[in-house]
């Protein structure tokens, strides 16, 4: 069965880094695009950050452009988030999520598999 | 792309039909998703592709629309039913989520 599992949370200081990892099962790694997407306590969902099948393709959102980087070890079933210059506005639960791709009837995508998500506390 | 689900807030009971809207600043073709999130657990993909149903989920559960406006259906309320609903546009890069719809139990 597919299990996507997050780890590398924690408490950290504003302005330091932090990396986290989801390691994945079941299913056949470097054939899906991954992504990451977040939620801060009592908030909605705000997605983070996508990268292709083969990490060849990578894209973010605006509010961690230049601090963030996704990437994957397709040998290892591993993707992973480079946080750099945390800062407060960072807390929250972040979720990796598996990304599916149909092209018929019609083409579209969704996230069909998600971990259970790694808390962030960004906090002196 | 903005995302703006209506309403915020939803209360309803067992039984019930509600019907929540997710509108889009751009037409989303069939780039569109509806998750359902309960407390302290991960979403669960209910709908794709605007209206295709994902595997395992309760056939009461619909999905429709299509250009910029979406609209997610239960026909009747379960109580394992209460909890948040988000649409998610793919269409484009940001990817982005509707601020989500709580549904109580009334």
């Amino acid at each position: 069965q597919v299990q996507l599992v997050e780890s590398g949370g924690g408490v950290v200081q504003p302005g330091r880094s932090l990396r986290l990892s989801c390691a994945a099962s079941g299913f056949i790694f470097n054939t899906y695009g991954m992504n990451w997407v977040r939620q801060a306590p009592g908030k909605g969902l705000e997605w983070v950050a996508v990268i292709s099948y083969d990490g060849n393709n990578k894209y973010y959102a605006d509010s961690v452009k230049g601090r963030f980087t996704i990437s994957r070890d397709n040998s290892q079933n591993t993707l992973y988030l480079q946080m750099n210059s945390l800062r407060a506005g960072d807390t929250a639960v972040y979720y990796c999520a598996r990304e599916d791709l149909v092209v018929a009837p019609a083409a579209t995508m969704y996230f069909d598999y998600w971990g259970q998500g790694t808390l962030v506390t960004v906090s002196t | 792309i903005q995302l703006t689900q209506s309403p915020s807030f939803l209360s309803a009971s067992v039984g019930d039909r509600v019907t929540i809207t997710c509108r889009a600043s751009q037409a989303l073709s069939s780039f569109l998703a509806w998750y359902q999130q309960k407390p302290g657990k991960a979403p669960k993909l209910l709908i794709y592709g605007a209206s295709t149903l994902q595997s395992g989920v309760p056939s009461r559960f619909s999905g429709s629309g299509s250009g910029t406006e979406f609209t997610l259906t239960i026909s009747s309320l379960q109580p394992e039913d209460f909890a948040t609903y988000y649409c998610q546009q793919l269409k484009n890069y940001p990817y982005t989520f509707g601020q989500g719809t709580k549904l109580e139990i009334k």
